[in-house]
């Protein structure tokens, strides 16, 4: 099974800063990577896809990237409505999802 | 608009089963294969199972094999998650959900597992 391991756990940014989240994989996982937002009480909403795709709708101050093992999740200028949990997703082997990191504001 | 619409989540006694249910609307059904994704109460997303679009292929999570069915009615844009054997660690919000990588999520249902 493929293990993602996802980093910081925890996270206090301030408003307008720039935030990155990373997921590692314990094996190549070539692009199949998904990064989903989770507000509380609300179901997840897919970010980005293939590692580094915009799904519909999402701002642009969201993107992606990574190869191989190695991804992450950035966030450009933190907005209030960011505050949330985001998960990594990997989906070239079944699927595992990362165990989340949850985005505070300072 | 897409929607995903799940029912069926109840509280159950360990060892019973439960049949989930998830509505789907705004696209075509029968093109996507189509998934189950669970989240214990503060805890992280756990993927349960997967159904291509014709429903002939399914994959399952190692800790659900044998005890959970995914099947889909494309006739009814319906999906569902027949869980039997039930253990108190299968409490979890149940999402359903789209795709290879999960586009579309449902409002979730909640399964109790309790005596």
């Amino acid at each position: 099974d493929i293990q993602m391991t996802q980093s910081p756990a925890s996270l206090s940014a301030s408003l307008g800063e720039t935030v990155t989240i990373e997921c590692r994989a314990s094996e190549d996982i070539y692009n199949g990577l998904a990064w989903y937002q989770q507000k509380p009480g609300k179901s997840p909403q897919l970010l980005i896809y293939n590692a580094n795709s915009l799904h519909t709708g999402v701002p642009s101050r969201f993107s992606g990237s990574g190869s191989g093992t190695q991804y992450s999740l950035k966030i450009n200028s933190l907005q209030s409505e960011d505050v949330a949990s985001y998960f990594c997703q990997q989906y070239y082997n079944y699927h595992t999802f990362g165990a989340g990191t949850k985005l505070e504001l300072k | 608009e897409v929607q995903l619409v799940e029912s069926g989540g109840v509280l159950v006694q360990p060892g019973r089963s439960m049949k989930l249910s998830c509505a789907a609307s705004g696209f075509t059904f029968s093109s996507f294969p189509m998934a189950w994704v669970r989240q214990a109460p503060t805890k992280g997303l756990e993927w349960v199972a997967t159904i291509s679009t014709s429903g002939g292929s399914t994959y399952y999570r190692d800790s659900v094999k044998g005890r959970f069915t995914i099947s889909r009615d494309n006739a009814k844009s319906t999906l569902y998650l027949q869980m039997d054997s039930l253990r108190s660690e299968d409490t979890a919000t149940y999402y359903c959900t789209t795709g290879g990588w999960f586009a579309y999520w449902g409002q979730g249902t909640l399964v109790t597992v309790s005596s």
